[in-house]
């Protein structure tokens, strides 16, 4: 099974930060990874797929790069509604495997 | 606009099995892979398996053996039991739509249900 570890498990910013989560896989996935945001009591959203295709509806502060093994997903200037919980998950091949997640609070 | 929500109880007894149907409206379940993913109570996502519109499926291998799922095309519903459960079960289940394009994202999601397992 292909282990997924994101980094850091915690967070915390302010407003307008620049935010970077790394995701590293343990073993080559191509770029086959996708980047979800959870609220809390809320299902996954996803933000982007292919490791740096925006999804449709998502803000442009989101971005996201890598290949192989290493991932990172940046947002560029944080708002309010960001503070969330940051998922990352391959689909390479099944068993599909997310990361443990990185909590994302306020400062 | 695609919609799935999950339906079942919401308490199990341990050893018995459950049960959960996802309903898809605003969109057809052809042409997409079905899939359940659970979260423990303060804990991270784990996929269980899908099911794809043909009823093929693909199971985590820690679940294989008490997992089973089915379609019903007629009713744009998928389902998922799980038996023997225990306490380790209990979870928030989610389905969630999967795409067949690679690479495949997991593009719509339901609500989620809670479901515990307790005598």
């Amino acid at each position: 099974d292909i282990q997924m570890t994101q980094s850091p498990s915690s967070l915390s910013a302010s407003v307008g930060d620049r935010v970077t989560i790394t995701c590293r896989a343990s073993q080559s996935i191509n770029m086959f990874l996708s980047w979800f945001q959870q609220r809390p009591g809320k299902a996954p959203n996803l933000l982007i797929f292919s490791a740096s295709t925006l999804q449709n509806g998502v803000p442009s502060r989101f971005s996201g790069s890598g290949s192989e093994t290493d991932f990172t997903l940046t947002i560029s200037s944080l708002q309010p509604e960001d503070f969330a919980t940051y998922y990352c998950q391959q689909t390479y091949t099944t068993p599909y495997s997310f990361g443990q997640g990185t909590r994302l609070g306020l400062k | 606009q695609v919609q799935l929500q999950e339906s079942g109880p919401g308490l199990v007894k341990p050893s018995e099995t459950l049960s959960l149907t996802c309903t898809v409206s605003g969109g057809s379940i052809r042409r997409y892979y079905w899939s359940w993913i659970r979260q423990p109570p303060g804990k991270g996502l784990e996929w269980i398996g899908y099911i794809s519109d043909t009823g093929s499926t693909n199971y985590h291998p820690s679940l294989k053996s008490r997992v089973t799922m089915s379609l019903d095309t007629s009713k744009n519903q998928f389902s998922l039991k799980v038996n023997s459960v225990t306490a380790s079960d209990t979870a928030v289940y989610f389905c969630a739509r999967m795409t067949y394009a690679i690479p495949g994202r997991f593009d719509y999601w339901g609500q989620g249900t809670l479901v515990t397992v307790s005598s």
